[in-house]
């Protein structure tokens, strides 16, 4: 089975400073994991997903995760945030085989201040 | 591409009828559909899993004969809530997975929020 911990359930942060948003994971199979945004009242838009190869993946917006294996954590970062940014983030890890069945966090509300 | 259309956005309904949500893969065809409910401030909770031209797996929990789901094509999931009841109100967002994507990426409808009076 597979499990996802997002640390932080809301982090504030001021306008163009960087932010980091925590998920940890774990699973006992090989899995694919992403980070997906949802703006209120709207579904989920993928923002990156890690499935192979170099561990820093970078995604739409700005933004960018770094798979690490050793502490199976995959947190999501921007260098400078925008009032815009403000939504609620979703990791999520997938099995890469039989079926798929996609696991969320419990989710991170990103607040930007000016 | 990968583009998942959801309606209604909004629905209002008396309490005991019934509401049917689509949920349709605009420029692709989903061999799976998911369906997910989301409470205020908390993750999704996935309801079911759709899969075309057969029944509906759901989740633990989750009433199959209150959340009917039929997904009668590559491009067309739907899911209606019957006899709807106060408790119910929620907002309902589906997705798909591409038939030809491997990689599990879920492209998501806009969602529908459901209010039931």
């Amino acid at each position: 089975a597979q499990s996802v911990t997002q640390l932080d359930s809301q982090v504030p942060v001021f306008e163009e400073a960087p932010v980091e948003l925590r998920c940890n994971y774990s699973s006992s199979v090989s899995v694919y994991l992403f980070w997906y945004v949802q703006y209120p009242n709207q579904g989920l838009q993928l923002l990156l997903k890690y499935l192979s190869g170099s561990t820093l993946v970078k995604g739409i917006n700005g933004f960018e995760a770094e798979f690490n294996k050793s502490q199976t954590s995959f947190h999501l970062r921007k260098p400078s945030v925008h009032i815009s940014d403000t939504a609620e983030y979703f990791c999520a890890v997938s099995r890469t085989t039989g079926g798929f069945k996609t696991i969320f966090g419990a989710g991170t509300r990103l607040f930007v201040k000016a | 591409g990968a583009v998942v259309s959801q309606h209604p956005s909004w629905v209002i309904c008396k309490s005991g009828t019934s509401v049917k949500i689509e949920c349709r893969s605009l420029d692709f065809q989903a061999t799976t559909m998911f369906w997910y409910r989301q409470f205020p401030k908390q993750s999704l909770m996935l309801m079911a899993t759709s899969n075309e031209g057969s029944k509906a797996t759901y989740e633990q929990g989750v009433e199959k004969d209150k959340f009917l789901i039929n997904h009668a094509s590559l491009t067309l999931s739907t899911l209606t809530v019957t006899s709807a009841h106060p408790e119910d109100s929620s907002f309902y967002i589906c997705s798909a997975r591409s038939r030809i994507e491997n990689t599990g990426e879920l492209f998501f409808g806009e969602g529908s929020r459901l209010t039931v009076l």
